[in-house]
């Protein structure tokens, strides 16, 4: 069975650029997490998916950060414009249904200079 | 709503030690807990899982966690410590209940020295 896949796995960017991430579910999983991790700190919730429905947003800075999944499968976080504290790791994860165990991409590590 | 605290940012054992890294977890409905591992530069993998039945649980590479519901406490253990296990360790936990959340804690690194 595939794992969720994400790209890209790096990305270095400009402050006030745009940046897009993708992310591929596991195939029948109908909750989708995006999760932004600070160098040294816990992964912290942007947003969760059940199907293409938005069921949290409440962490996601949304002046700024937009994502979707249009067709209830794969995933895209934007972030426009990009600040020098977005520099993160954002992941994807996947679980069958909201609340049982999620599976993890590999992550993106966007720097911001 | 739900939250996790997990008490030590880094914990430091010698091979063949004793490993405890602890959680303790609010929620407001039953809950469901959960310990990854991430490595560097990689995604978090699941170790282990409570959800409902026995409280103590068992997960891969011989590390195991209690859920005990009177001290909200998800401890994570393992007998004998080895080198490969250093790494971030995070206790998330979520529910059954609706559309919740899986929120994690902190995380806690672990040292593990020959």
């Amino acid at each position: 069975e595939a794992g969720v896949a994400q790209s890209p796995r790096y990305k270095i960017i400009e402050k006030r650029q745009s940046v897009a991430f993708w992310c591929n579910p596991i195939s029948g999983h109908a909750t989708l997490y995006w999760y932004q991790q600070i160098l040294g700190q816990g992964p912290k919730l942007l947003i969760q998916f059940q199907n293409n429905g938005v069921v949290d947003d409440s962490q996601l800075p949304k002046d700024r950060f937009s994502a979707e999944r249009l067709k209830g499968v794969d995933s895209t976080l934007k972030i426009q414009p990009a600040k020098l504290e977005d520099s993160a790791v954002y992941l994807c994860a996947s679980s069958f249904q909201s609340g049982t165990e999620a599976f993890f991409g590999q992550g993106t590590r966007l720097t911001v200079v | 709503a739900q939250s996790v605290t997990q008490l030590g940012s880094h914990v430091s054992v010698s091979e063949g030690a004793l490993v405890l890294l602890r959680c303790n977890y609010s929620s407001s409905v039953p809950p469901y807990l959960f310990w990854y591992v991430q490595y560097p530069n990689q995604g978090l993998q699941l170790l282990l899982k409570y959800t409902t039945g026995a409280t103590l649980v068992k997960g891969i590479n011989g590390f195991e966690a209690e859920f005990k519901k009177s001290e909200t406490s998800f401890h994570l253990t393992k007998p004998s410590a080895h080198m490969s296990d250093a790494a971030e360790y995070f206790c998330a936990v979520s529910a059954n209940t609706g559309f919740q959340k899986l929120v994690f804690g902190t995380g806690t690194r672990l040292l593990v020295s020959p």
